[in-house]
């Protein structure tokens, strides 16, 4: 595998579901990140680990809780989740975080519909 | 504070310049470019640091003014494969690091 692979690729889960998503880069990165991609809406940064260490955490709500056991590995696990959560959840690392120098490598997303 | 990108959409013939406008109302750092092909992830095309400074590779480059606190997106003689999804994504001057703002993004769709 090389790049950014992210698992699944398609979910649906009802509001009461409990689920995973997972994104591992095989880049040798130290920051990954999570945004949200609503239709006619621009990516909306979710949360930001550098060194397996959360750094921003953009207002997301407690149904979203992510996870970084590992610079290589992240989890965004879902919980009670609304029909309004229903988008494209991509999965980025970088080499690094700050001074605006480093590119973002994104992955294929997951497109998640909640019922 | 979202940066605004113009024009929303634009449709070109093959061979064609086009220019994307990225504008904040914020002081930047930086600004990101990418370009997302319809039902794939984005992909970078290219970093602007603060100075005024110009990047490009092939047929497209970019510049960024931060007294204006604006960056331009350059694409010319454009080819089928420019189609997609432009972002802009801006990070403030005063950035704890990582935290990148994006545009709404610019539809591009070059025509045979």
């Amino acid at each position: 595998e090389t790049g950014v692979t992210q698992t699944p690729r398609h979910l649906v889960m009802g509001m009461t579901n409990k689920k995973s998503l997972k994104c591992e880069q095989h880049l040798g990165h130290n920051a990954m990140y999570w945004y949200k991609q609503s239709a006619k809406k621009p990516l909306e940064l979710m949360f930001v680990y550098s060194l397996e260490e959360r750094v921003e955490n953009n207002s997301v709500p407690s149904r979203f809780s992510p996870e970084c056991p590992n610079s290589s590995h992240l989890f965004l696990h879902l919980h009670t989740l609304q029909p309004e959560d229903s988008a494209l959840y991509l999965c980025a690392s970088s080499q690094d975080v700050g001074d605006g120098l480093y590119e973002q490598y994104f992955g294929p997303g997951t497109r998640l519909t909640v019922t | 504070q979202q940066p605004v990108q113009s024009p929303q959409a634009v449709i070109l013939r093959e061979g064609e310049d086009a220019v994307i406008n990225c504008s904040s109302s914020k002081a930047l750092y930086s600004v990101h470019w990418y370009r997302q092909k319809h039902g794939e992830a984005p992909v970078f095309l290219m970093i602007l640091l603060k100075g005024g400074e110009q990047k490009g590779h092939d047929k497209i480059s970019a510049s960024f003014n931060e007294k204006k606190q604006q960056s331009s997106l350059y694409l010319t003689a454009s080819q089928l494969s420019y189609s997609g999804t432009y972002f802009c994504g801006t990070e403030k001057a005063d950035n704890q690091g990582g935290k990148l703002i994006f545009g709404q993004g610019t539809e591009l769709s070059v025509k045979p």
